[in-house]
Parts: structure tokens; C-alpha cells; sequence
């Protein structure tokens, strides 16, 4: 059974980098059927997705966080990462990991990613001085 | 960016009731509609993907409908593990995603 578990700082200062890590386990992160994302949740708030990787290290990013988001995956430690620069309070939330599947859409005839079928438990990063 | 819209924003249900949740989309997204529930503390859990398929191990009262803009999500009979908060997310934009401001549904 996968599970996902993100770890990092729970306190950033502002204008530094938030740095978080997902580790992937009871199943490998390389098995290419995956797209692997982050998606962030302020207090009392909704959900906000910031952006995804393919095991090969393709990206796609949230428009609104594209300039300061950087997202990686490490297949040997079965993990993948989250950078974000020049934080503000704003930034202030629970982080979520998750995993969506990949499948063929054969109406259209193209890849598509499905829904976030597994989630890790969220960790809260805290941005202030 | 496509634009997701939930009505009510809460919503006040008895054990039993039948509760239906609605989620509108600024453009079309086909099906690619997915259905979550929330509780305080947790992550979210997928109930529903491709607008209409129930999630494996997600109990038969949850049901979903809808494509093109608009979207339903219904709980047939109301179980108090059910009080929770509930998003929809699109994913038809393979640039983005994006999630619903969620509906809370809270014990009347």
C-alpha cells in the first residue's frame, strides 16, 4: 500500500526558500504511471494546487506560483521536493503531497492525469520572523 | 486559468437527509471532474473521479453527475461520518487544476 509522508521545517522566515520533501513508500516513484504533485491549504482555506512531476522530471506549475516554484524528484531515495523562494506570510499553510495517475484517453486519443488517489498527511510550514 | 464555483458554501443536513452539492466550472471540462471530502485535521480523500465513478472503498451513498460546466455531488442518506467539508476539483487543463472553494455540511 503507497503512502506519502512530507517532511521539512515548520518555520520559514520571510523572503527565504521553503524547502519540503515527499517520500514515497510501498511502491516506487519511478514506475512511470504516476504524476507526483503538491498542493498547499491556508488555515480555514481552500485548497490551492502549486504544481507536479513526472518521474522523468517533467513540471507543470500553478500559473500563480510559477515564478517562484521549483519541483524535483530523486528516484534513488524514492522522493520528491518542493522549493519555494521569497516566501510571505501568505505562503503560511498545510502542504499536502499526493499522487495522480496517468491513463490513456482514447476519445481523444492523448494522455491525461487523473484525480489525487492518495494524499500524505499534510505538514504545516509557519513563514515568520 | 478555469475557474471552480461550489453552491451552498455550508450546508445544514439531519442524519438520513439527502444532500446534494453543486459545482460549476467557468469553461468546459468535459468530465474531468473529481469529488473530495475533507474532515479538520485531515487530508482530503477522493470520492469521486471522471465526474460519475465512484472511488474504490467509497461507500454506494455518494454518488456524482454532471459534464460540460455543471456538476452535482449527492449523498443519498446523510451518516454522521459524512459532516465534513467537500471540494471538487477540475483537472481537464493539463497546464493546471483547480479546486472549489468547498461546501461544509454541518449538523443541523
Amino acid at each position: 500500500q503507497v503512502q506519502l509522508q512530507e517532511s521539512g521545517p515548520g518555520l520559514v522566515k520571510p523572503s527565504q526558500t521553503l524547502s519540503l520533501t515527499c517520500t514515497v513508500s510501498g511502491g516506487s516513484i519511478s514506475s512511470g504511471s504516476y504524476y507526483w504533485s503538491w498542493i498547499r491549504q491556508p488555515a480555514g482555506k481552500g485548497l490551492e494546487w502549486i504544481g507536479r512531476i513526472y518521474t522523468s522530471g517533467s513540471t507543470n506549475y500553478n500559473p500563480s506560483l510559477k515564478s517562484r516554484v521549483t519541483i524535483s524528484v530523486d528516484t534513488s531515495k524514492n522522493q520528491f521536493s518542493l522549493k519555494l523562494s521569497s516566501v510571505t506570510a501568505a505562503d503560511t499553510a498545510v502542504y499536502y503531497c499526493a499522487r495522480a495517475k496517468i491513463f490513456y484517453d482514447y476519445v481523444w486519443g492523448s494522455y491525461r492525469v487523473d484525480a489525487f488517489d492518495i494524499w500524505g498527511q499534510g505538514t504545516m510550514v509557519t513563514v515568520s520572523s | 486559468d478555469i475557474q471552480m464555483t461550489q453552491s451552498p458554501s455550508t450546508l445544514s443536513a439531519s442524519v438520513g437527509d439527502r444532500v446534494t452539492i453543486t459545482c460549476r466550472a467557468s469553461q468546459s471540462i468535459s468530465s474531468w471532474l473529481a469529488w473530495y471530502q475533507q474532515k479538520p485535521g485531515k487530508a482530503p480523500k477522493l470520492l469521486i473521479y471522471k465526474a460519475s465513478s465512484l472511488e474504490s472503498g467509497v461507500p454506494s451513498r455518494f454518488s456524482g453527475s454532471g459534464s460540460g460546466t455543471e456538476f452535482t455531488l449527492t449523498i443519498s442518506s446523510l451518516q454522521p461520518d459524512d459532516f465534513a467539508t467537500y471540494y471538487c476539483q477540475q483537472y481537464n487543463s493539463y497546464s493546471g487544476i483547480t479546486f472549489g472553494p468547498g461546501t461544509k455540511v454541518d449538523i443541523k
